[in-house]
This record gives structure tokens, sequence and C-alpha cells, in this order.
């Protein structure tokens, strides 16, 4: 079965442009997570769908940053008017439906760089 | 809010020795525990959980006991590989949240041959 993917893999954009990241959850996955991490900050969570539905987006900044999830199959990070202070790389991961285990199952990342 | 402490940021052991390292955390509610392993370009990779005090989770030879009363969960190996140099996160879980996750900062092991 084919995991998380993540599109793209390296994303280099000006600042102030806009940043579109894509996540595939593997199928079947009801659960979709995004992560930021960075070398100061390590690993923070952003937000978190459930069935599509956002449930939690308390570590997403206010301003710039949302998250959709249109259908089942995939999830969108945009930052808009990005700054240096967004690079980053941006993890998406995803987790079973009804599933007790706290497992989840992480995407090789999406590294942002903001010139 | 819930927070995850690993000690070490980095840990430099040869082939064969024992491995610790250490994972305190501070929750309101009774959190489940995680011990995440990340290679180089991967993402993390779950090892093992333990969701209840004295439960031992482990997997590939590496081990933690969920300690309440000490509020730890410590990663121990008995002997560790060169395959085994990567960054190991300690993470806690929120039930009540479909485990939203909040990792510590992690810590660097690094196996000489």
């Amino acid at each position: 079965n084919a995991g998380v993917i993540q599109t793209p893999r390296h994303k280099v954009t000006g600042k102030g442009q806009e940043a579109t990241l894509w996540c595939e959850p593997i199928s079947g996955h009801s659960a979709v997570f995004w992560y930021r991490q960075t070398i100061v900050q390590g690993l923070e969570f952003l937000t978190y769908f459930r069935n599509q539905a956002p449930i939690d987006d308390s570590g997403m900044p206010k301003e710039r940053f949302s998250a959709q999830m249109p259908n089942q199959s995939h999830s969108t990070l945009k930052i808009q008017s990005t700054q240096p202070q967004d690079s980053a790389v941006y993890l998406c991961a995803s987790s079973p439906a009804g599933a007790n285990t706290g497992q989840l199952y992480f995407g090789e990342g999406s590294k942002l760089t903001v010139l | 809010g819930d927070s995850v402490t690993q000690t070490e940021g980095q840990v430099a052991l040869s082939e064969e020795d024992f491995l610790t390292i250490h994972c305190n955390y501070s929750a309101s509610g009774y959190p489940a525990l995680f011990w995440y392993v990340q290679y180089p370009g991967e993402g993390p990779q779950f090892l093992f959980r333990a969701s209840r005090d004295k439960e031992k989770g482990s997997s590939r030879g590496f081990e933690a006991t969920y300690d309440k009363g000490t509020t730890s969960f410590h990663l121990r190996k008995a002997s560790v590989q060169e395959s085994d140099s990567a960054v190991y996160y300690c993470a806690l879980g929120d039930r009540g949240m479909g485990y939203k996750l909040t990792f510590g900062t992690g810590t660097s092991l690094l196996v000489d041959p």
C-alpha cells in the first residue's frame, strides 16, 4: 500500500508569494494531521481533520495559514504572503478510522524555503 | 498546556552499548505515550505506545514503561546497532482529541560501528 503522499517535496518561494502544499492520505484513513518541523521549534501541531471536517486548528498561525480537506483523498495547506520564518518542513500524517492506537502515518514532508 | 521533555539532545554510542533516552511529560489528563523514530529525509515513524500506568511498550528491541508516578517514559535498548542511528521523539497523545500528538524536541542517536 502506498503511504501518505506529499507534493511538492521541495518548494522555493519569494517573500510575499503564496505556497500551496498537498497531501494524499492513506486510503481509508479518516484522520489527517498537519505538522511543521523546524530545527528551532521541532515538531509543531498545526491542524487536524476527521472525516474531512476540521476538528482542531489550534496550532495554525491565525494569519496567512489555511488548511482544507475538500474530499477524503486530499488535503491542502495554503500559506499566503510567505515570510522567511515560514521556512520549514511541513509534514502530513493520517490515521485509520476509529483507531484507538494513536499511530500516525507520516509522509516524507514538503520542504518550504522562503527567500 | 501539555508538554514533553527530552533531556538529551544528542547521544553518541558504540555498537552493542546500552541506550537510555530520557522522556518526561506534563499533562493535565491521562495521556497515551509514544516513541517515534525519524530517519533523514523521511517523516517520523511510529515505534510503539503505552496507554496506562506500568504498561510496557516495545518494538525492534526498544522498550519503555509508562510511569505515572514519575511522569516518565524512558526509551531503552540493551544493544544498539549502527542502523539505529536516527532521531527519536517521545510524544504524548490527547485521547479526547483523536490522539493529537505533542512531541518532545527529539534526541539524535549516533552509533559508531
